[in-house]
């Protein structure tokens, strides 16, 4: 199932700087895109989400955008801080609300 | 913060036995799933369920996976014929209401290991 695919598997940025996740979809069909953030031995933490009736949604110092024409979404954090440091998990919500994953990007940041 | 538990954190399992995972959901919500991920794989969906039915199964929910609500709070995955492919982390997760970007709340999940 590749309806989701996060194609960078780690991503290092210095604390302080601004991170960016990636993620795309092939299935046009999506009402709602999560990001989910994933410690070891934990189960995934929801961060925030996006309708695809909109481009861009924020809290604090995650922000989500949303590009339908290329199928694409991203996660910025700013600041990046130590503590962000784990996997981040895109995921599509269709009509049935099972949610479909992507791969995750591990993200480490430097301190 | 109210959070979703999962029994056992690990569990081993001879193949060919039944084994059941247990996860006691958010109070007030409603709508229960059960993901898993295989090591170094995909989170996978397996089952939704609301109202004592399941609304959606997966491919992989085949005829040796069963869920069950057998009381007011817990939900839990019986797989009655364990296979080596079914070892895995297994997530249980709930949710206040059905989609509509709502987030699903997971449990630390349980790490079945198929001897």
């Amino acid at each position: 199932d590749q309806q989701v695919k996060q194609n960078s598997p780690s991503l290092s940025v210095q604390e302080g700087r601004i991170s960016i996740l990636n993620c795309d979809y092939t299935n046009s069909m999506f009402d709602y895109f999560l990001w989910y953030k994933k410690y070891p031995a934990e189960g995934p933490t929801f961060l925030i989400s996006i309708s695809s009736i909109k481009d861009k949604n924020e809290d604090g110092r995650f922000t989500v955008f949303l590009n339908k024409s290329a199928k694409h979404l991203s996660l910025h954090i700013v600041p990046s801080q130590p503590g962000d440091s784990a996997v981040y998990f895109c995921a599509a919500e269709g009509n049935t609300g099972k949610l479909i994953f992507g791969q995750g990007t591990t993200l480490q940041v430097k301190p | 913060e109210p959070e979703v538990t999962q029994t056992p954190s690990h569990q081993v399992t001879q193949m060919g036995q039944e084994v059941i995972l247990r996860c006691v959901p958010i109070s007030n919500h409603l709508y229960f799933y059960w993901y898993r991920q295989i090591l170094g794989q995909k989170v996978e969906f397996l089952v939704s369920f609301y109202n004592n039915e399941i609304s959606e199964k997966s491919e992989i929910f085949d005829d040796q996976f069963s869920v069950e609500r057998p009381d007011g709070s817990n939900f839990t995955l019986k797989i009655r014929s364990t296979k080596l492919e079914d070892s895995a982390m297994y997530f249980c997760a709930s949710s206040e209401e059905w989609g509509a970007g709502q987030p699903q709340h997971f449990g630390d999940g349980t790490r079945l290991s198929i001897l």
